[in-house]
């Protein structure tokens, strides 16, 4: 595509519940980053996906969390027993295949999660 | 682990002053440096990066940022700015060791720049 794309933009979900959120990088993007902003604050990072494995989860909060990108492409944060504290911007960004030339990552809108 | 430091997180300016928002970051060995601009409403845009060479790099808009190595800074400047440069900004890190590629952002400085 395009750009980056995540959907759904905008999610309002209660205390308890089980969301997902769906990043749909550029084509042909091997890495895959997701983050997480609160207001005010600068891109937390979660976890990044070279091809299909975690090469790095280590922003992960805790074991309610957890991301997939099974075929190396589109990407799936899952966040389960979501909490109020789980309020945040989530973004995602993808860059071309890592090497010379320091390739820049692209960013998607956000999805916007609300825990009430 | 590397880290980035943004020094301001608010900063209010009148057209046509000059800006330099400082960077710094913690990792001893190759970066990749970035700064990152988001204006209201809108996603994550890239000003400008540095990957090697000439240690000023330009980028969009008037824009322009200096590498240096020995005090681990990446800070940003535009010698005037203006209204529309209302946004927040953020400096980033990739730490560059056997293809490990993560990218670190910094909390952000907001800038408003009043007519």
């Amino acid at each position: 595509g395009a750009g980056v794309s995540q959907t759904p933009s905008n999610k309002v979900t209660e205390k308890g519940k089980y969301v997902e959120l769906r990043c749909d990088p550029i084509s042909g993007h091997t890495a895959l980053y997701w983050y997480r902003q609160s207001l005010g604050q600068g891109p937390e990072f979660l976890i990044y996906f070279q091809g299909t494995g975690a090469a790095d989860d280590s922003g992960l909060p805790n074991d309610r969390f957890f991301a997939v990108r099974p075929e190396g492409s589109v990407s799936t944060l899952k966040i389960q027993r979501t909490e109020r504290g789980d309020s945040a911007v989530y973004l995602c960004a993808s860059r071309r295949d890592p090497g010379e030339g320091a390739p820049e990552a692209f960013f998607g809108q956000g999805t916007r999660l609300t825990v009430v | 682990a590397q880290s980035v430091s943004q020094h301001n997180h608010h900063v209010i300016l009148s057209e046509a002053a000059s800006l330099e928002l400082g960077c710094n970051y913690s990792y001893g060995g190759t970066v990749n440096l970035f700064w990152y601009v988001q204006y209201p409403g809108q996603h994550l845009q890239l000003l400008l990066k540095y990957f090697s060479g000439d240690p000023l790099v330009k980028g969009i808009k008037g824009f322009e940022a200096e590498f240096i190595k020995s005090k681990f800074s990446f800070n940003l400047r535009k010698p005037s700015v203006q209204w529309s440069d209302t946004a927040e900004y953020f400096c980033a890190v990739i730490a560059r060791s056997g293809g490990y590629n993560k990218l670190i952002f910094g909390a952000g400085t907001r800038l408003a720049v009043h007519p």
